[in-house]
């Protein structure tokens, strides 16, 4: 069983529209969550943070984290062909203590935005 | 320029052969990353450091070194590169725990 899953896509939304991305996530103890944004040929760049239940805003996009239910999700309102990437959710599996931080991302979801 | 640079950008290379991509940073991160690339297996996690002189697997070692001699400096060596090691290969950096990644450009390594 996968760590983290997303799935993989890819997702299409016209432009305007709103974008949801899930991930969910095994270890009850994961502390930290992350959504990258990643466009072809470039590095992983940080989009959105997430560290306690309830929904973070910024901007036009929302993460929303529920760790009763161990998922993790990523609203993109508004979206725009500029969105067009791929959406990598990553999760600190051993928060704190000696694990330096370490992430371990899922398999990035394909995000197409069409005019 | 401040951030996070990897060197280099591309590189071809044979079975069999040393390979040592270098990252630098100038944001003075305690911790740094490196991780690979590929399709079907998203990011994996080869190794990191919390400050120098202190490094310590991650998920997918095997064939890997490193060394961190120097707070801005995160080497990585493939000692004899295998054609399964052809990858994108991402170095990160963190200022805490975490877990807040900034990568630098990647490097892409082709192994024939």
């Amino acid at each position: 069983q996968k760590e983290v899953e997303q799935n993989s896509g890819p997702l299409s939304v016209p432009e305007g529209a709103i974008a949801s991305l899930n991930c969910t996530y095994s270890d009850r103890g994961s502390q930290s969550f992350f959504w990258y944004r990643q466009y072809s040929g470039k590095s992983p760049e940080l989009i959105m943070s997430i560290y306690s239940n309830g929904d973070k805003e910024d901007g036009r996009f929302t993460a929303q984290l529920n760790k009763a239910s161990q998922y993790v999700s990523l609203l993109i309102r508004d979206s725009q062909p500029s969105d067009s990437a791929t959406y990598l959710c990553a999760v600190n599996i051993e928060g704190g203590g000696t694990s330096y931080g370490k992430l371990t991302f899922g398999q990035g979801t394909i995000l197409t935005v069409h005019p | 320029d401040a951030g996070i640079t990897q060197s280099p950008r591309y590189k071809i290379t044979e079975t069999g052969r040393q390979v040592t991509l270098m990252c630098h940073q100038t944001w003075s991160h305690s911790y740094m990353f490196w991780y690979r690339q590929d399709l079907g297996h998203g990011l994996r996690l080869i190794y990191y450091s919390a400050a120098a002189d202190i490094t310590d697997k991650g998920e997918v070692p095997d064939g890997y070194v490193v060394s961190r001699s120097k707070t801005e400096n995160f080497p990585l060596t493939l000692e004899s590169a295998t054609r399964s090691q052809t990858s994108v290969y991402f170095c990160a950096s963190s200022r805490s725990l975490r877990g807040e990644l900034f990568f630098g450009e990647g490097s892409r390594l082709t192994v024939l």
